[in-house]
């Protein structure tokens, strides 16, 4: 069956760090791939999606590449915000199938 | 774009007792679903909430246990029953459009305590 595996978090990083959230997954054929993103007391909405190999999603700075031969999705911003903590969750789904498979989430804390 | 509205958005309830959740849409969709997120876990989808006739459940979910209602194809309600302390999540209903790479839309949540 399909799976999602991302890195455990919290992750914490000071303003305009660097991040990666690592992601990769399992899925027979050929699965579009999401990010999402939950902020505190929301729910959870998209951040950005890639549905065929070497496609690059993008939104608000972030960024992620659809690379099928390592089977990553990888989430990365060049210089995050206070306003970024949240949890981050990819997720997967078989093209055709409108059901998500999800990571178990990766939380993210920015300090001043 | 859909938003969605679900309630009651938190709970605590006593073990024995069942709690209807409802999600309301506020467009017609033809995918709907409702997802559990336990302390800790990943989003599992429990079902998928057909117009019309019963839901499809996923391995490890029964009806008997969480049986949903579909009147419409704007409103949903999943009821959890008979509950105990492991059935303590958050519950989120979730449309979607149909399509490579569509897009899902998800309601606030309802966090479930069960004492």
């Amino acid at each position: 069956g399909n799976s999602v595996t991302q890195m455990e978090g919290p992750v914490t990083l000071s303003e305009e760090a660097f991040l990666t959230i690592n992601c990769t997954y399992t899925a027979t054929g050929y699965p579009s791939l999401f990010w999402y993103v939950q902020y505190p007391g929301e729910g959870l909405q998209l951040l950005l999606k890639a549905t065929k190999a070497d496609d690059k999603g993008s939104n608000k700075g972030f960024e992620a590449t659809y690379r099928k031969e390592t089977t990553s999705f990888h989430l990365e911003k060049g210089s995050v915000q206070v306003s970024d903590s949240a949890v981050y969750f990819c997720a997967l789904s078989d093209q055709g199938y409108s059901t998500l498979t999800f990571g178990k989430g990766t939380m993210l804390l920015v300090s001043p | 774009s859909a938003v969605i509205s679900q309630k009651p958005s938190r709970d605590i309830c006593q073990r024995g007792t069942s709690l209807t959740i409802q999600c309301q849409v506020d467009s017609q969709v033809t995918m709907m679903f409702w997802y559990r997120q336990q302390p800790g876990q990943s989003l599992t989808l429990i079902a998928t909430a057909n117009q019309g006739s019963e839901a499809t459940y996923e391995s490890g979910f029964v009806i008997d246990k969480f049986p949903i209602s579909r009147p419409n194809l704007t409103f949903s309600t999943l009821t959890v029953s008979n509950m105990s302390p492991e059935d303590s999540s958050i519950y989120l209903c979730s449309v979607t459009g149909t399509g490579v790479g569509t897009e899902a839309f998800f309601g606030q949540g309802t966090r479930l305590t069960v004492v």
